[in-house]
């Protein structure tokens, strides 16, 4: 596709359910990155990929968090057993070198 | 984890006048510095980067860099209406790809 493409755009949940959230980058991209933004607050950075391997994965909330990358195109984040905190905008990224990241529209998260 | 801090605002400038908008970072390491722009209800978008001392200039936008002092700052000459969003400066460090700053909300008023 032309850009980085996130699905759902929109997923609301009930505590405590799972919840799996899609990343299709840029074709090419071998960089792949997520975030989350909270609602007026800046981005907190979750886990990145280079080709299928996450470097870093501390920015990771917690346990409940898990994320990975197949044949170094799509990307899902995993969020368990999710509580009210995880409510938040989940941002998807690709950059094929450097930081010039390119995100997508994001997934709005609403646990309830 | 490295910080990236910046002023939440929000500043309003009137139309034609310049805006400057700054952020100081605290990883003395850090080599490269962004500003993603991110228009409400929008997702960021890469406006410019700089990675040397002094200026670079890119039409109305120019991306100021103090390494001593640990301080980038983007001016926006001839602000528009429509350069009003949140401004987001971003550096790299250590293992983290990019920390953004919170943001400054910028508000151009006609």
């Amino acid at each position: 596709g032309a850009g980085v493409s996130q699905s759902p755009s929109n997923k609301v949940t009930e505590k405590g359910k799972d919840v799996e959230l899609r990343c299709d980058p840029i074709s090419g991209h071998t960089a792949l990155y997520w975030y989350r933004q909270s609602l007026g607050q800046g981005l907190e950075f979750l886990i990145y990929f280079q080709g299928n391997s996450a470097p870093d994965k501390s920015g990771l909330p917690s346990d409940r968090f898990s994320a990975e990358r197949t044949g170094g195109s799509v990307s899902t984040l995993t969020i368990q057993r999710t509580q009210q905190e995880d409510s938040a905008v989940y941002l998807c990224a690709s950059s094929l070198q450097g930081y010039s990241l390119h995100f997508g529209n994001g997934t709005r998260l609403t646990v309830t | 984890q490295k910080e990236v801090e910046q002023n939440s605002g929000p500043l309003s400038v009137p139309e034609g006048a310049i805006a400057s908008l700054n952020c100081t970072y605290s990883d003395r390491g850090s080599q490269s510095f962004f500003w993603y722009r991110q228009y409400s209800g929008k997702s960021p978008e890469l406006i410019m980067s700089i990675y040397s001392n002094g200026d670079k200039e890119d039409g109305r936008f120019t991306a100021q860099l103090n390494k001593a002092s640990q301080y980038v700052s983007l001016l926006i000459r001839d602000s528009q209406p429509s350069d009003s969003a949140t401004y987001l400066c971003a550096v790299p460090s250590g293992n983290t790809p990019l920390v953004f700053g919170k943001g400054t909300r910028l508000s151009v008023i006609a």
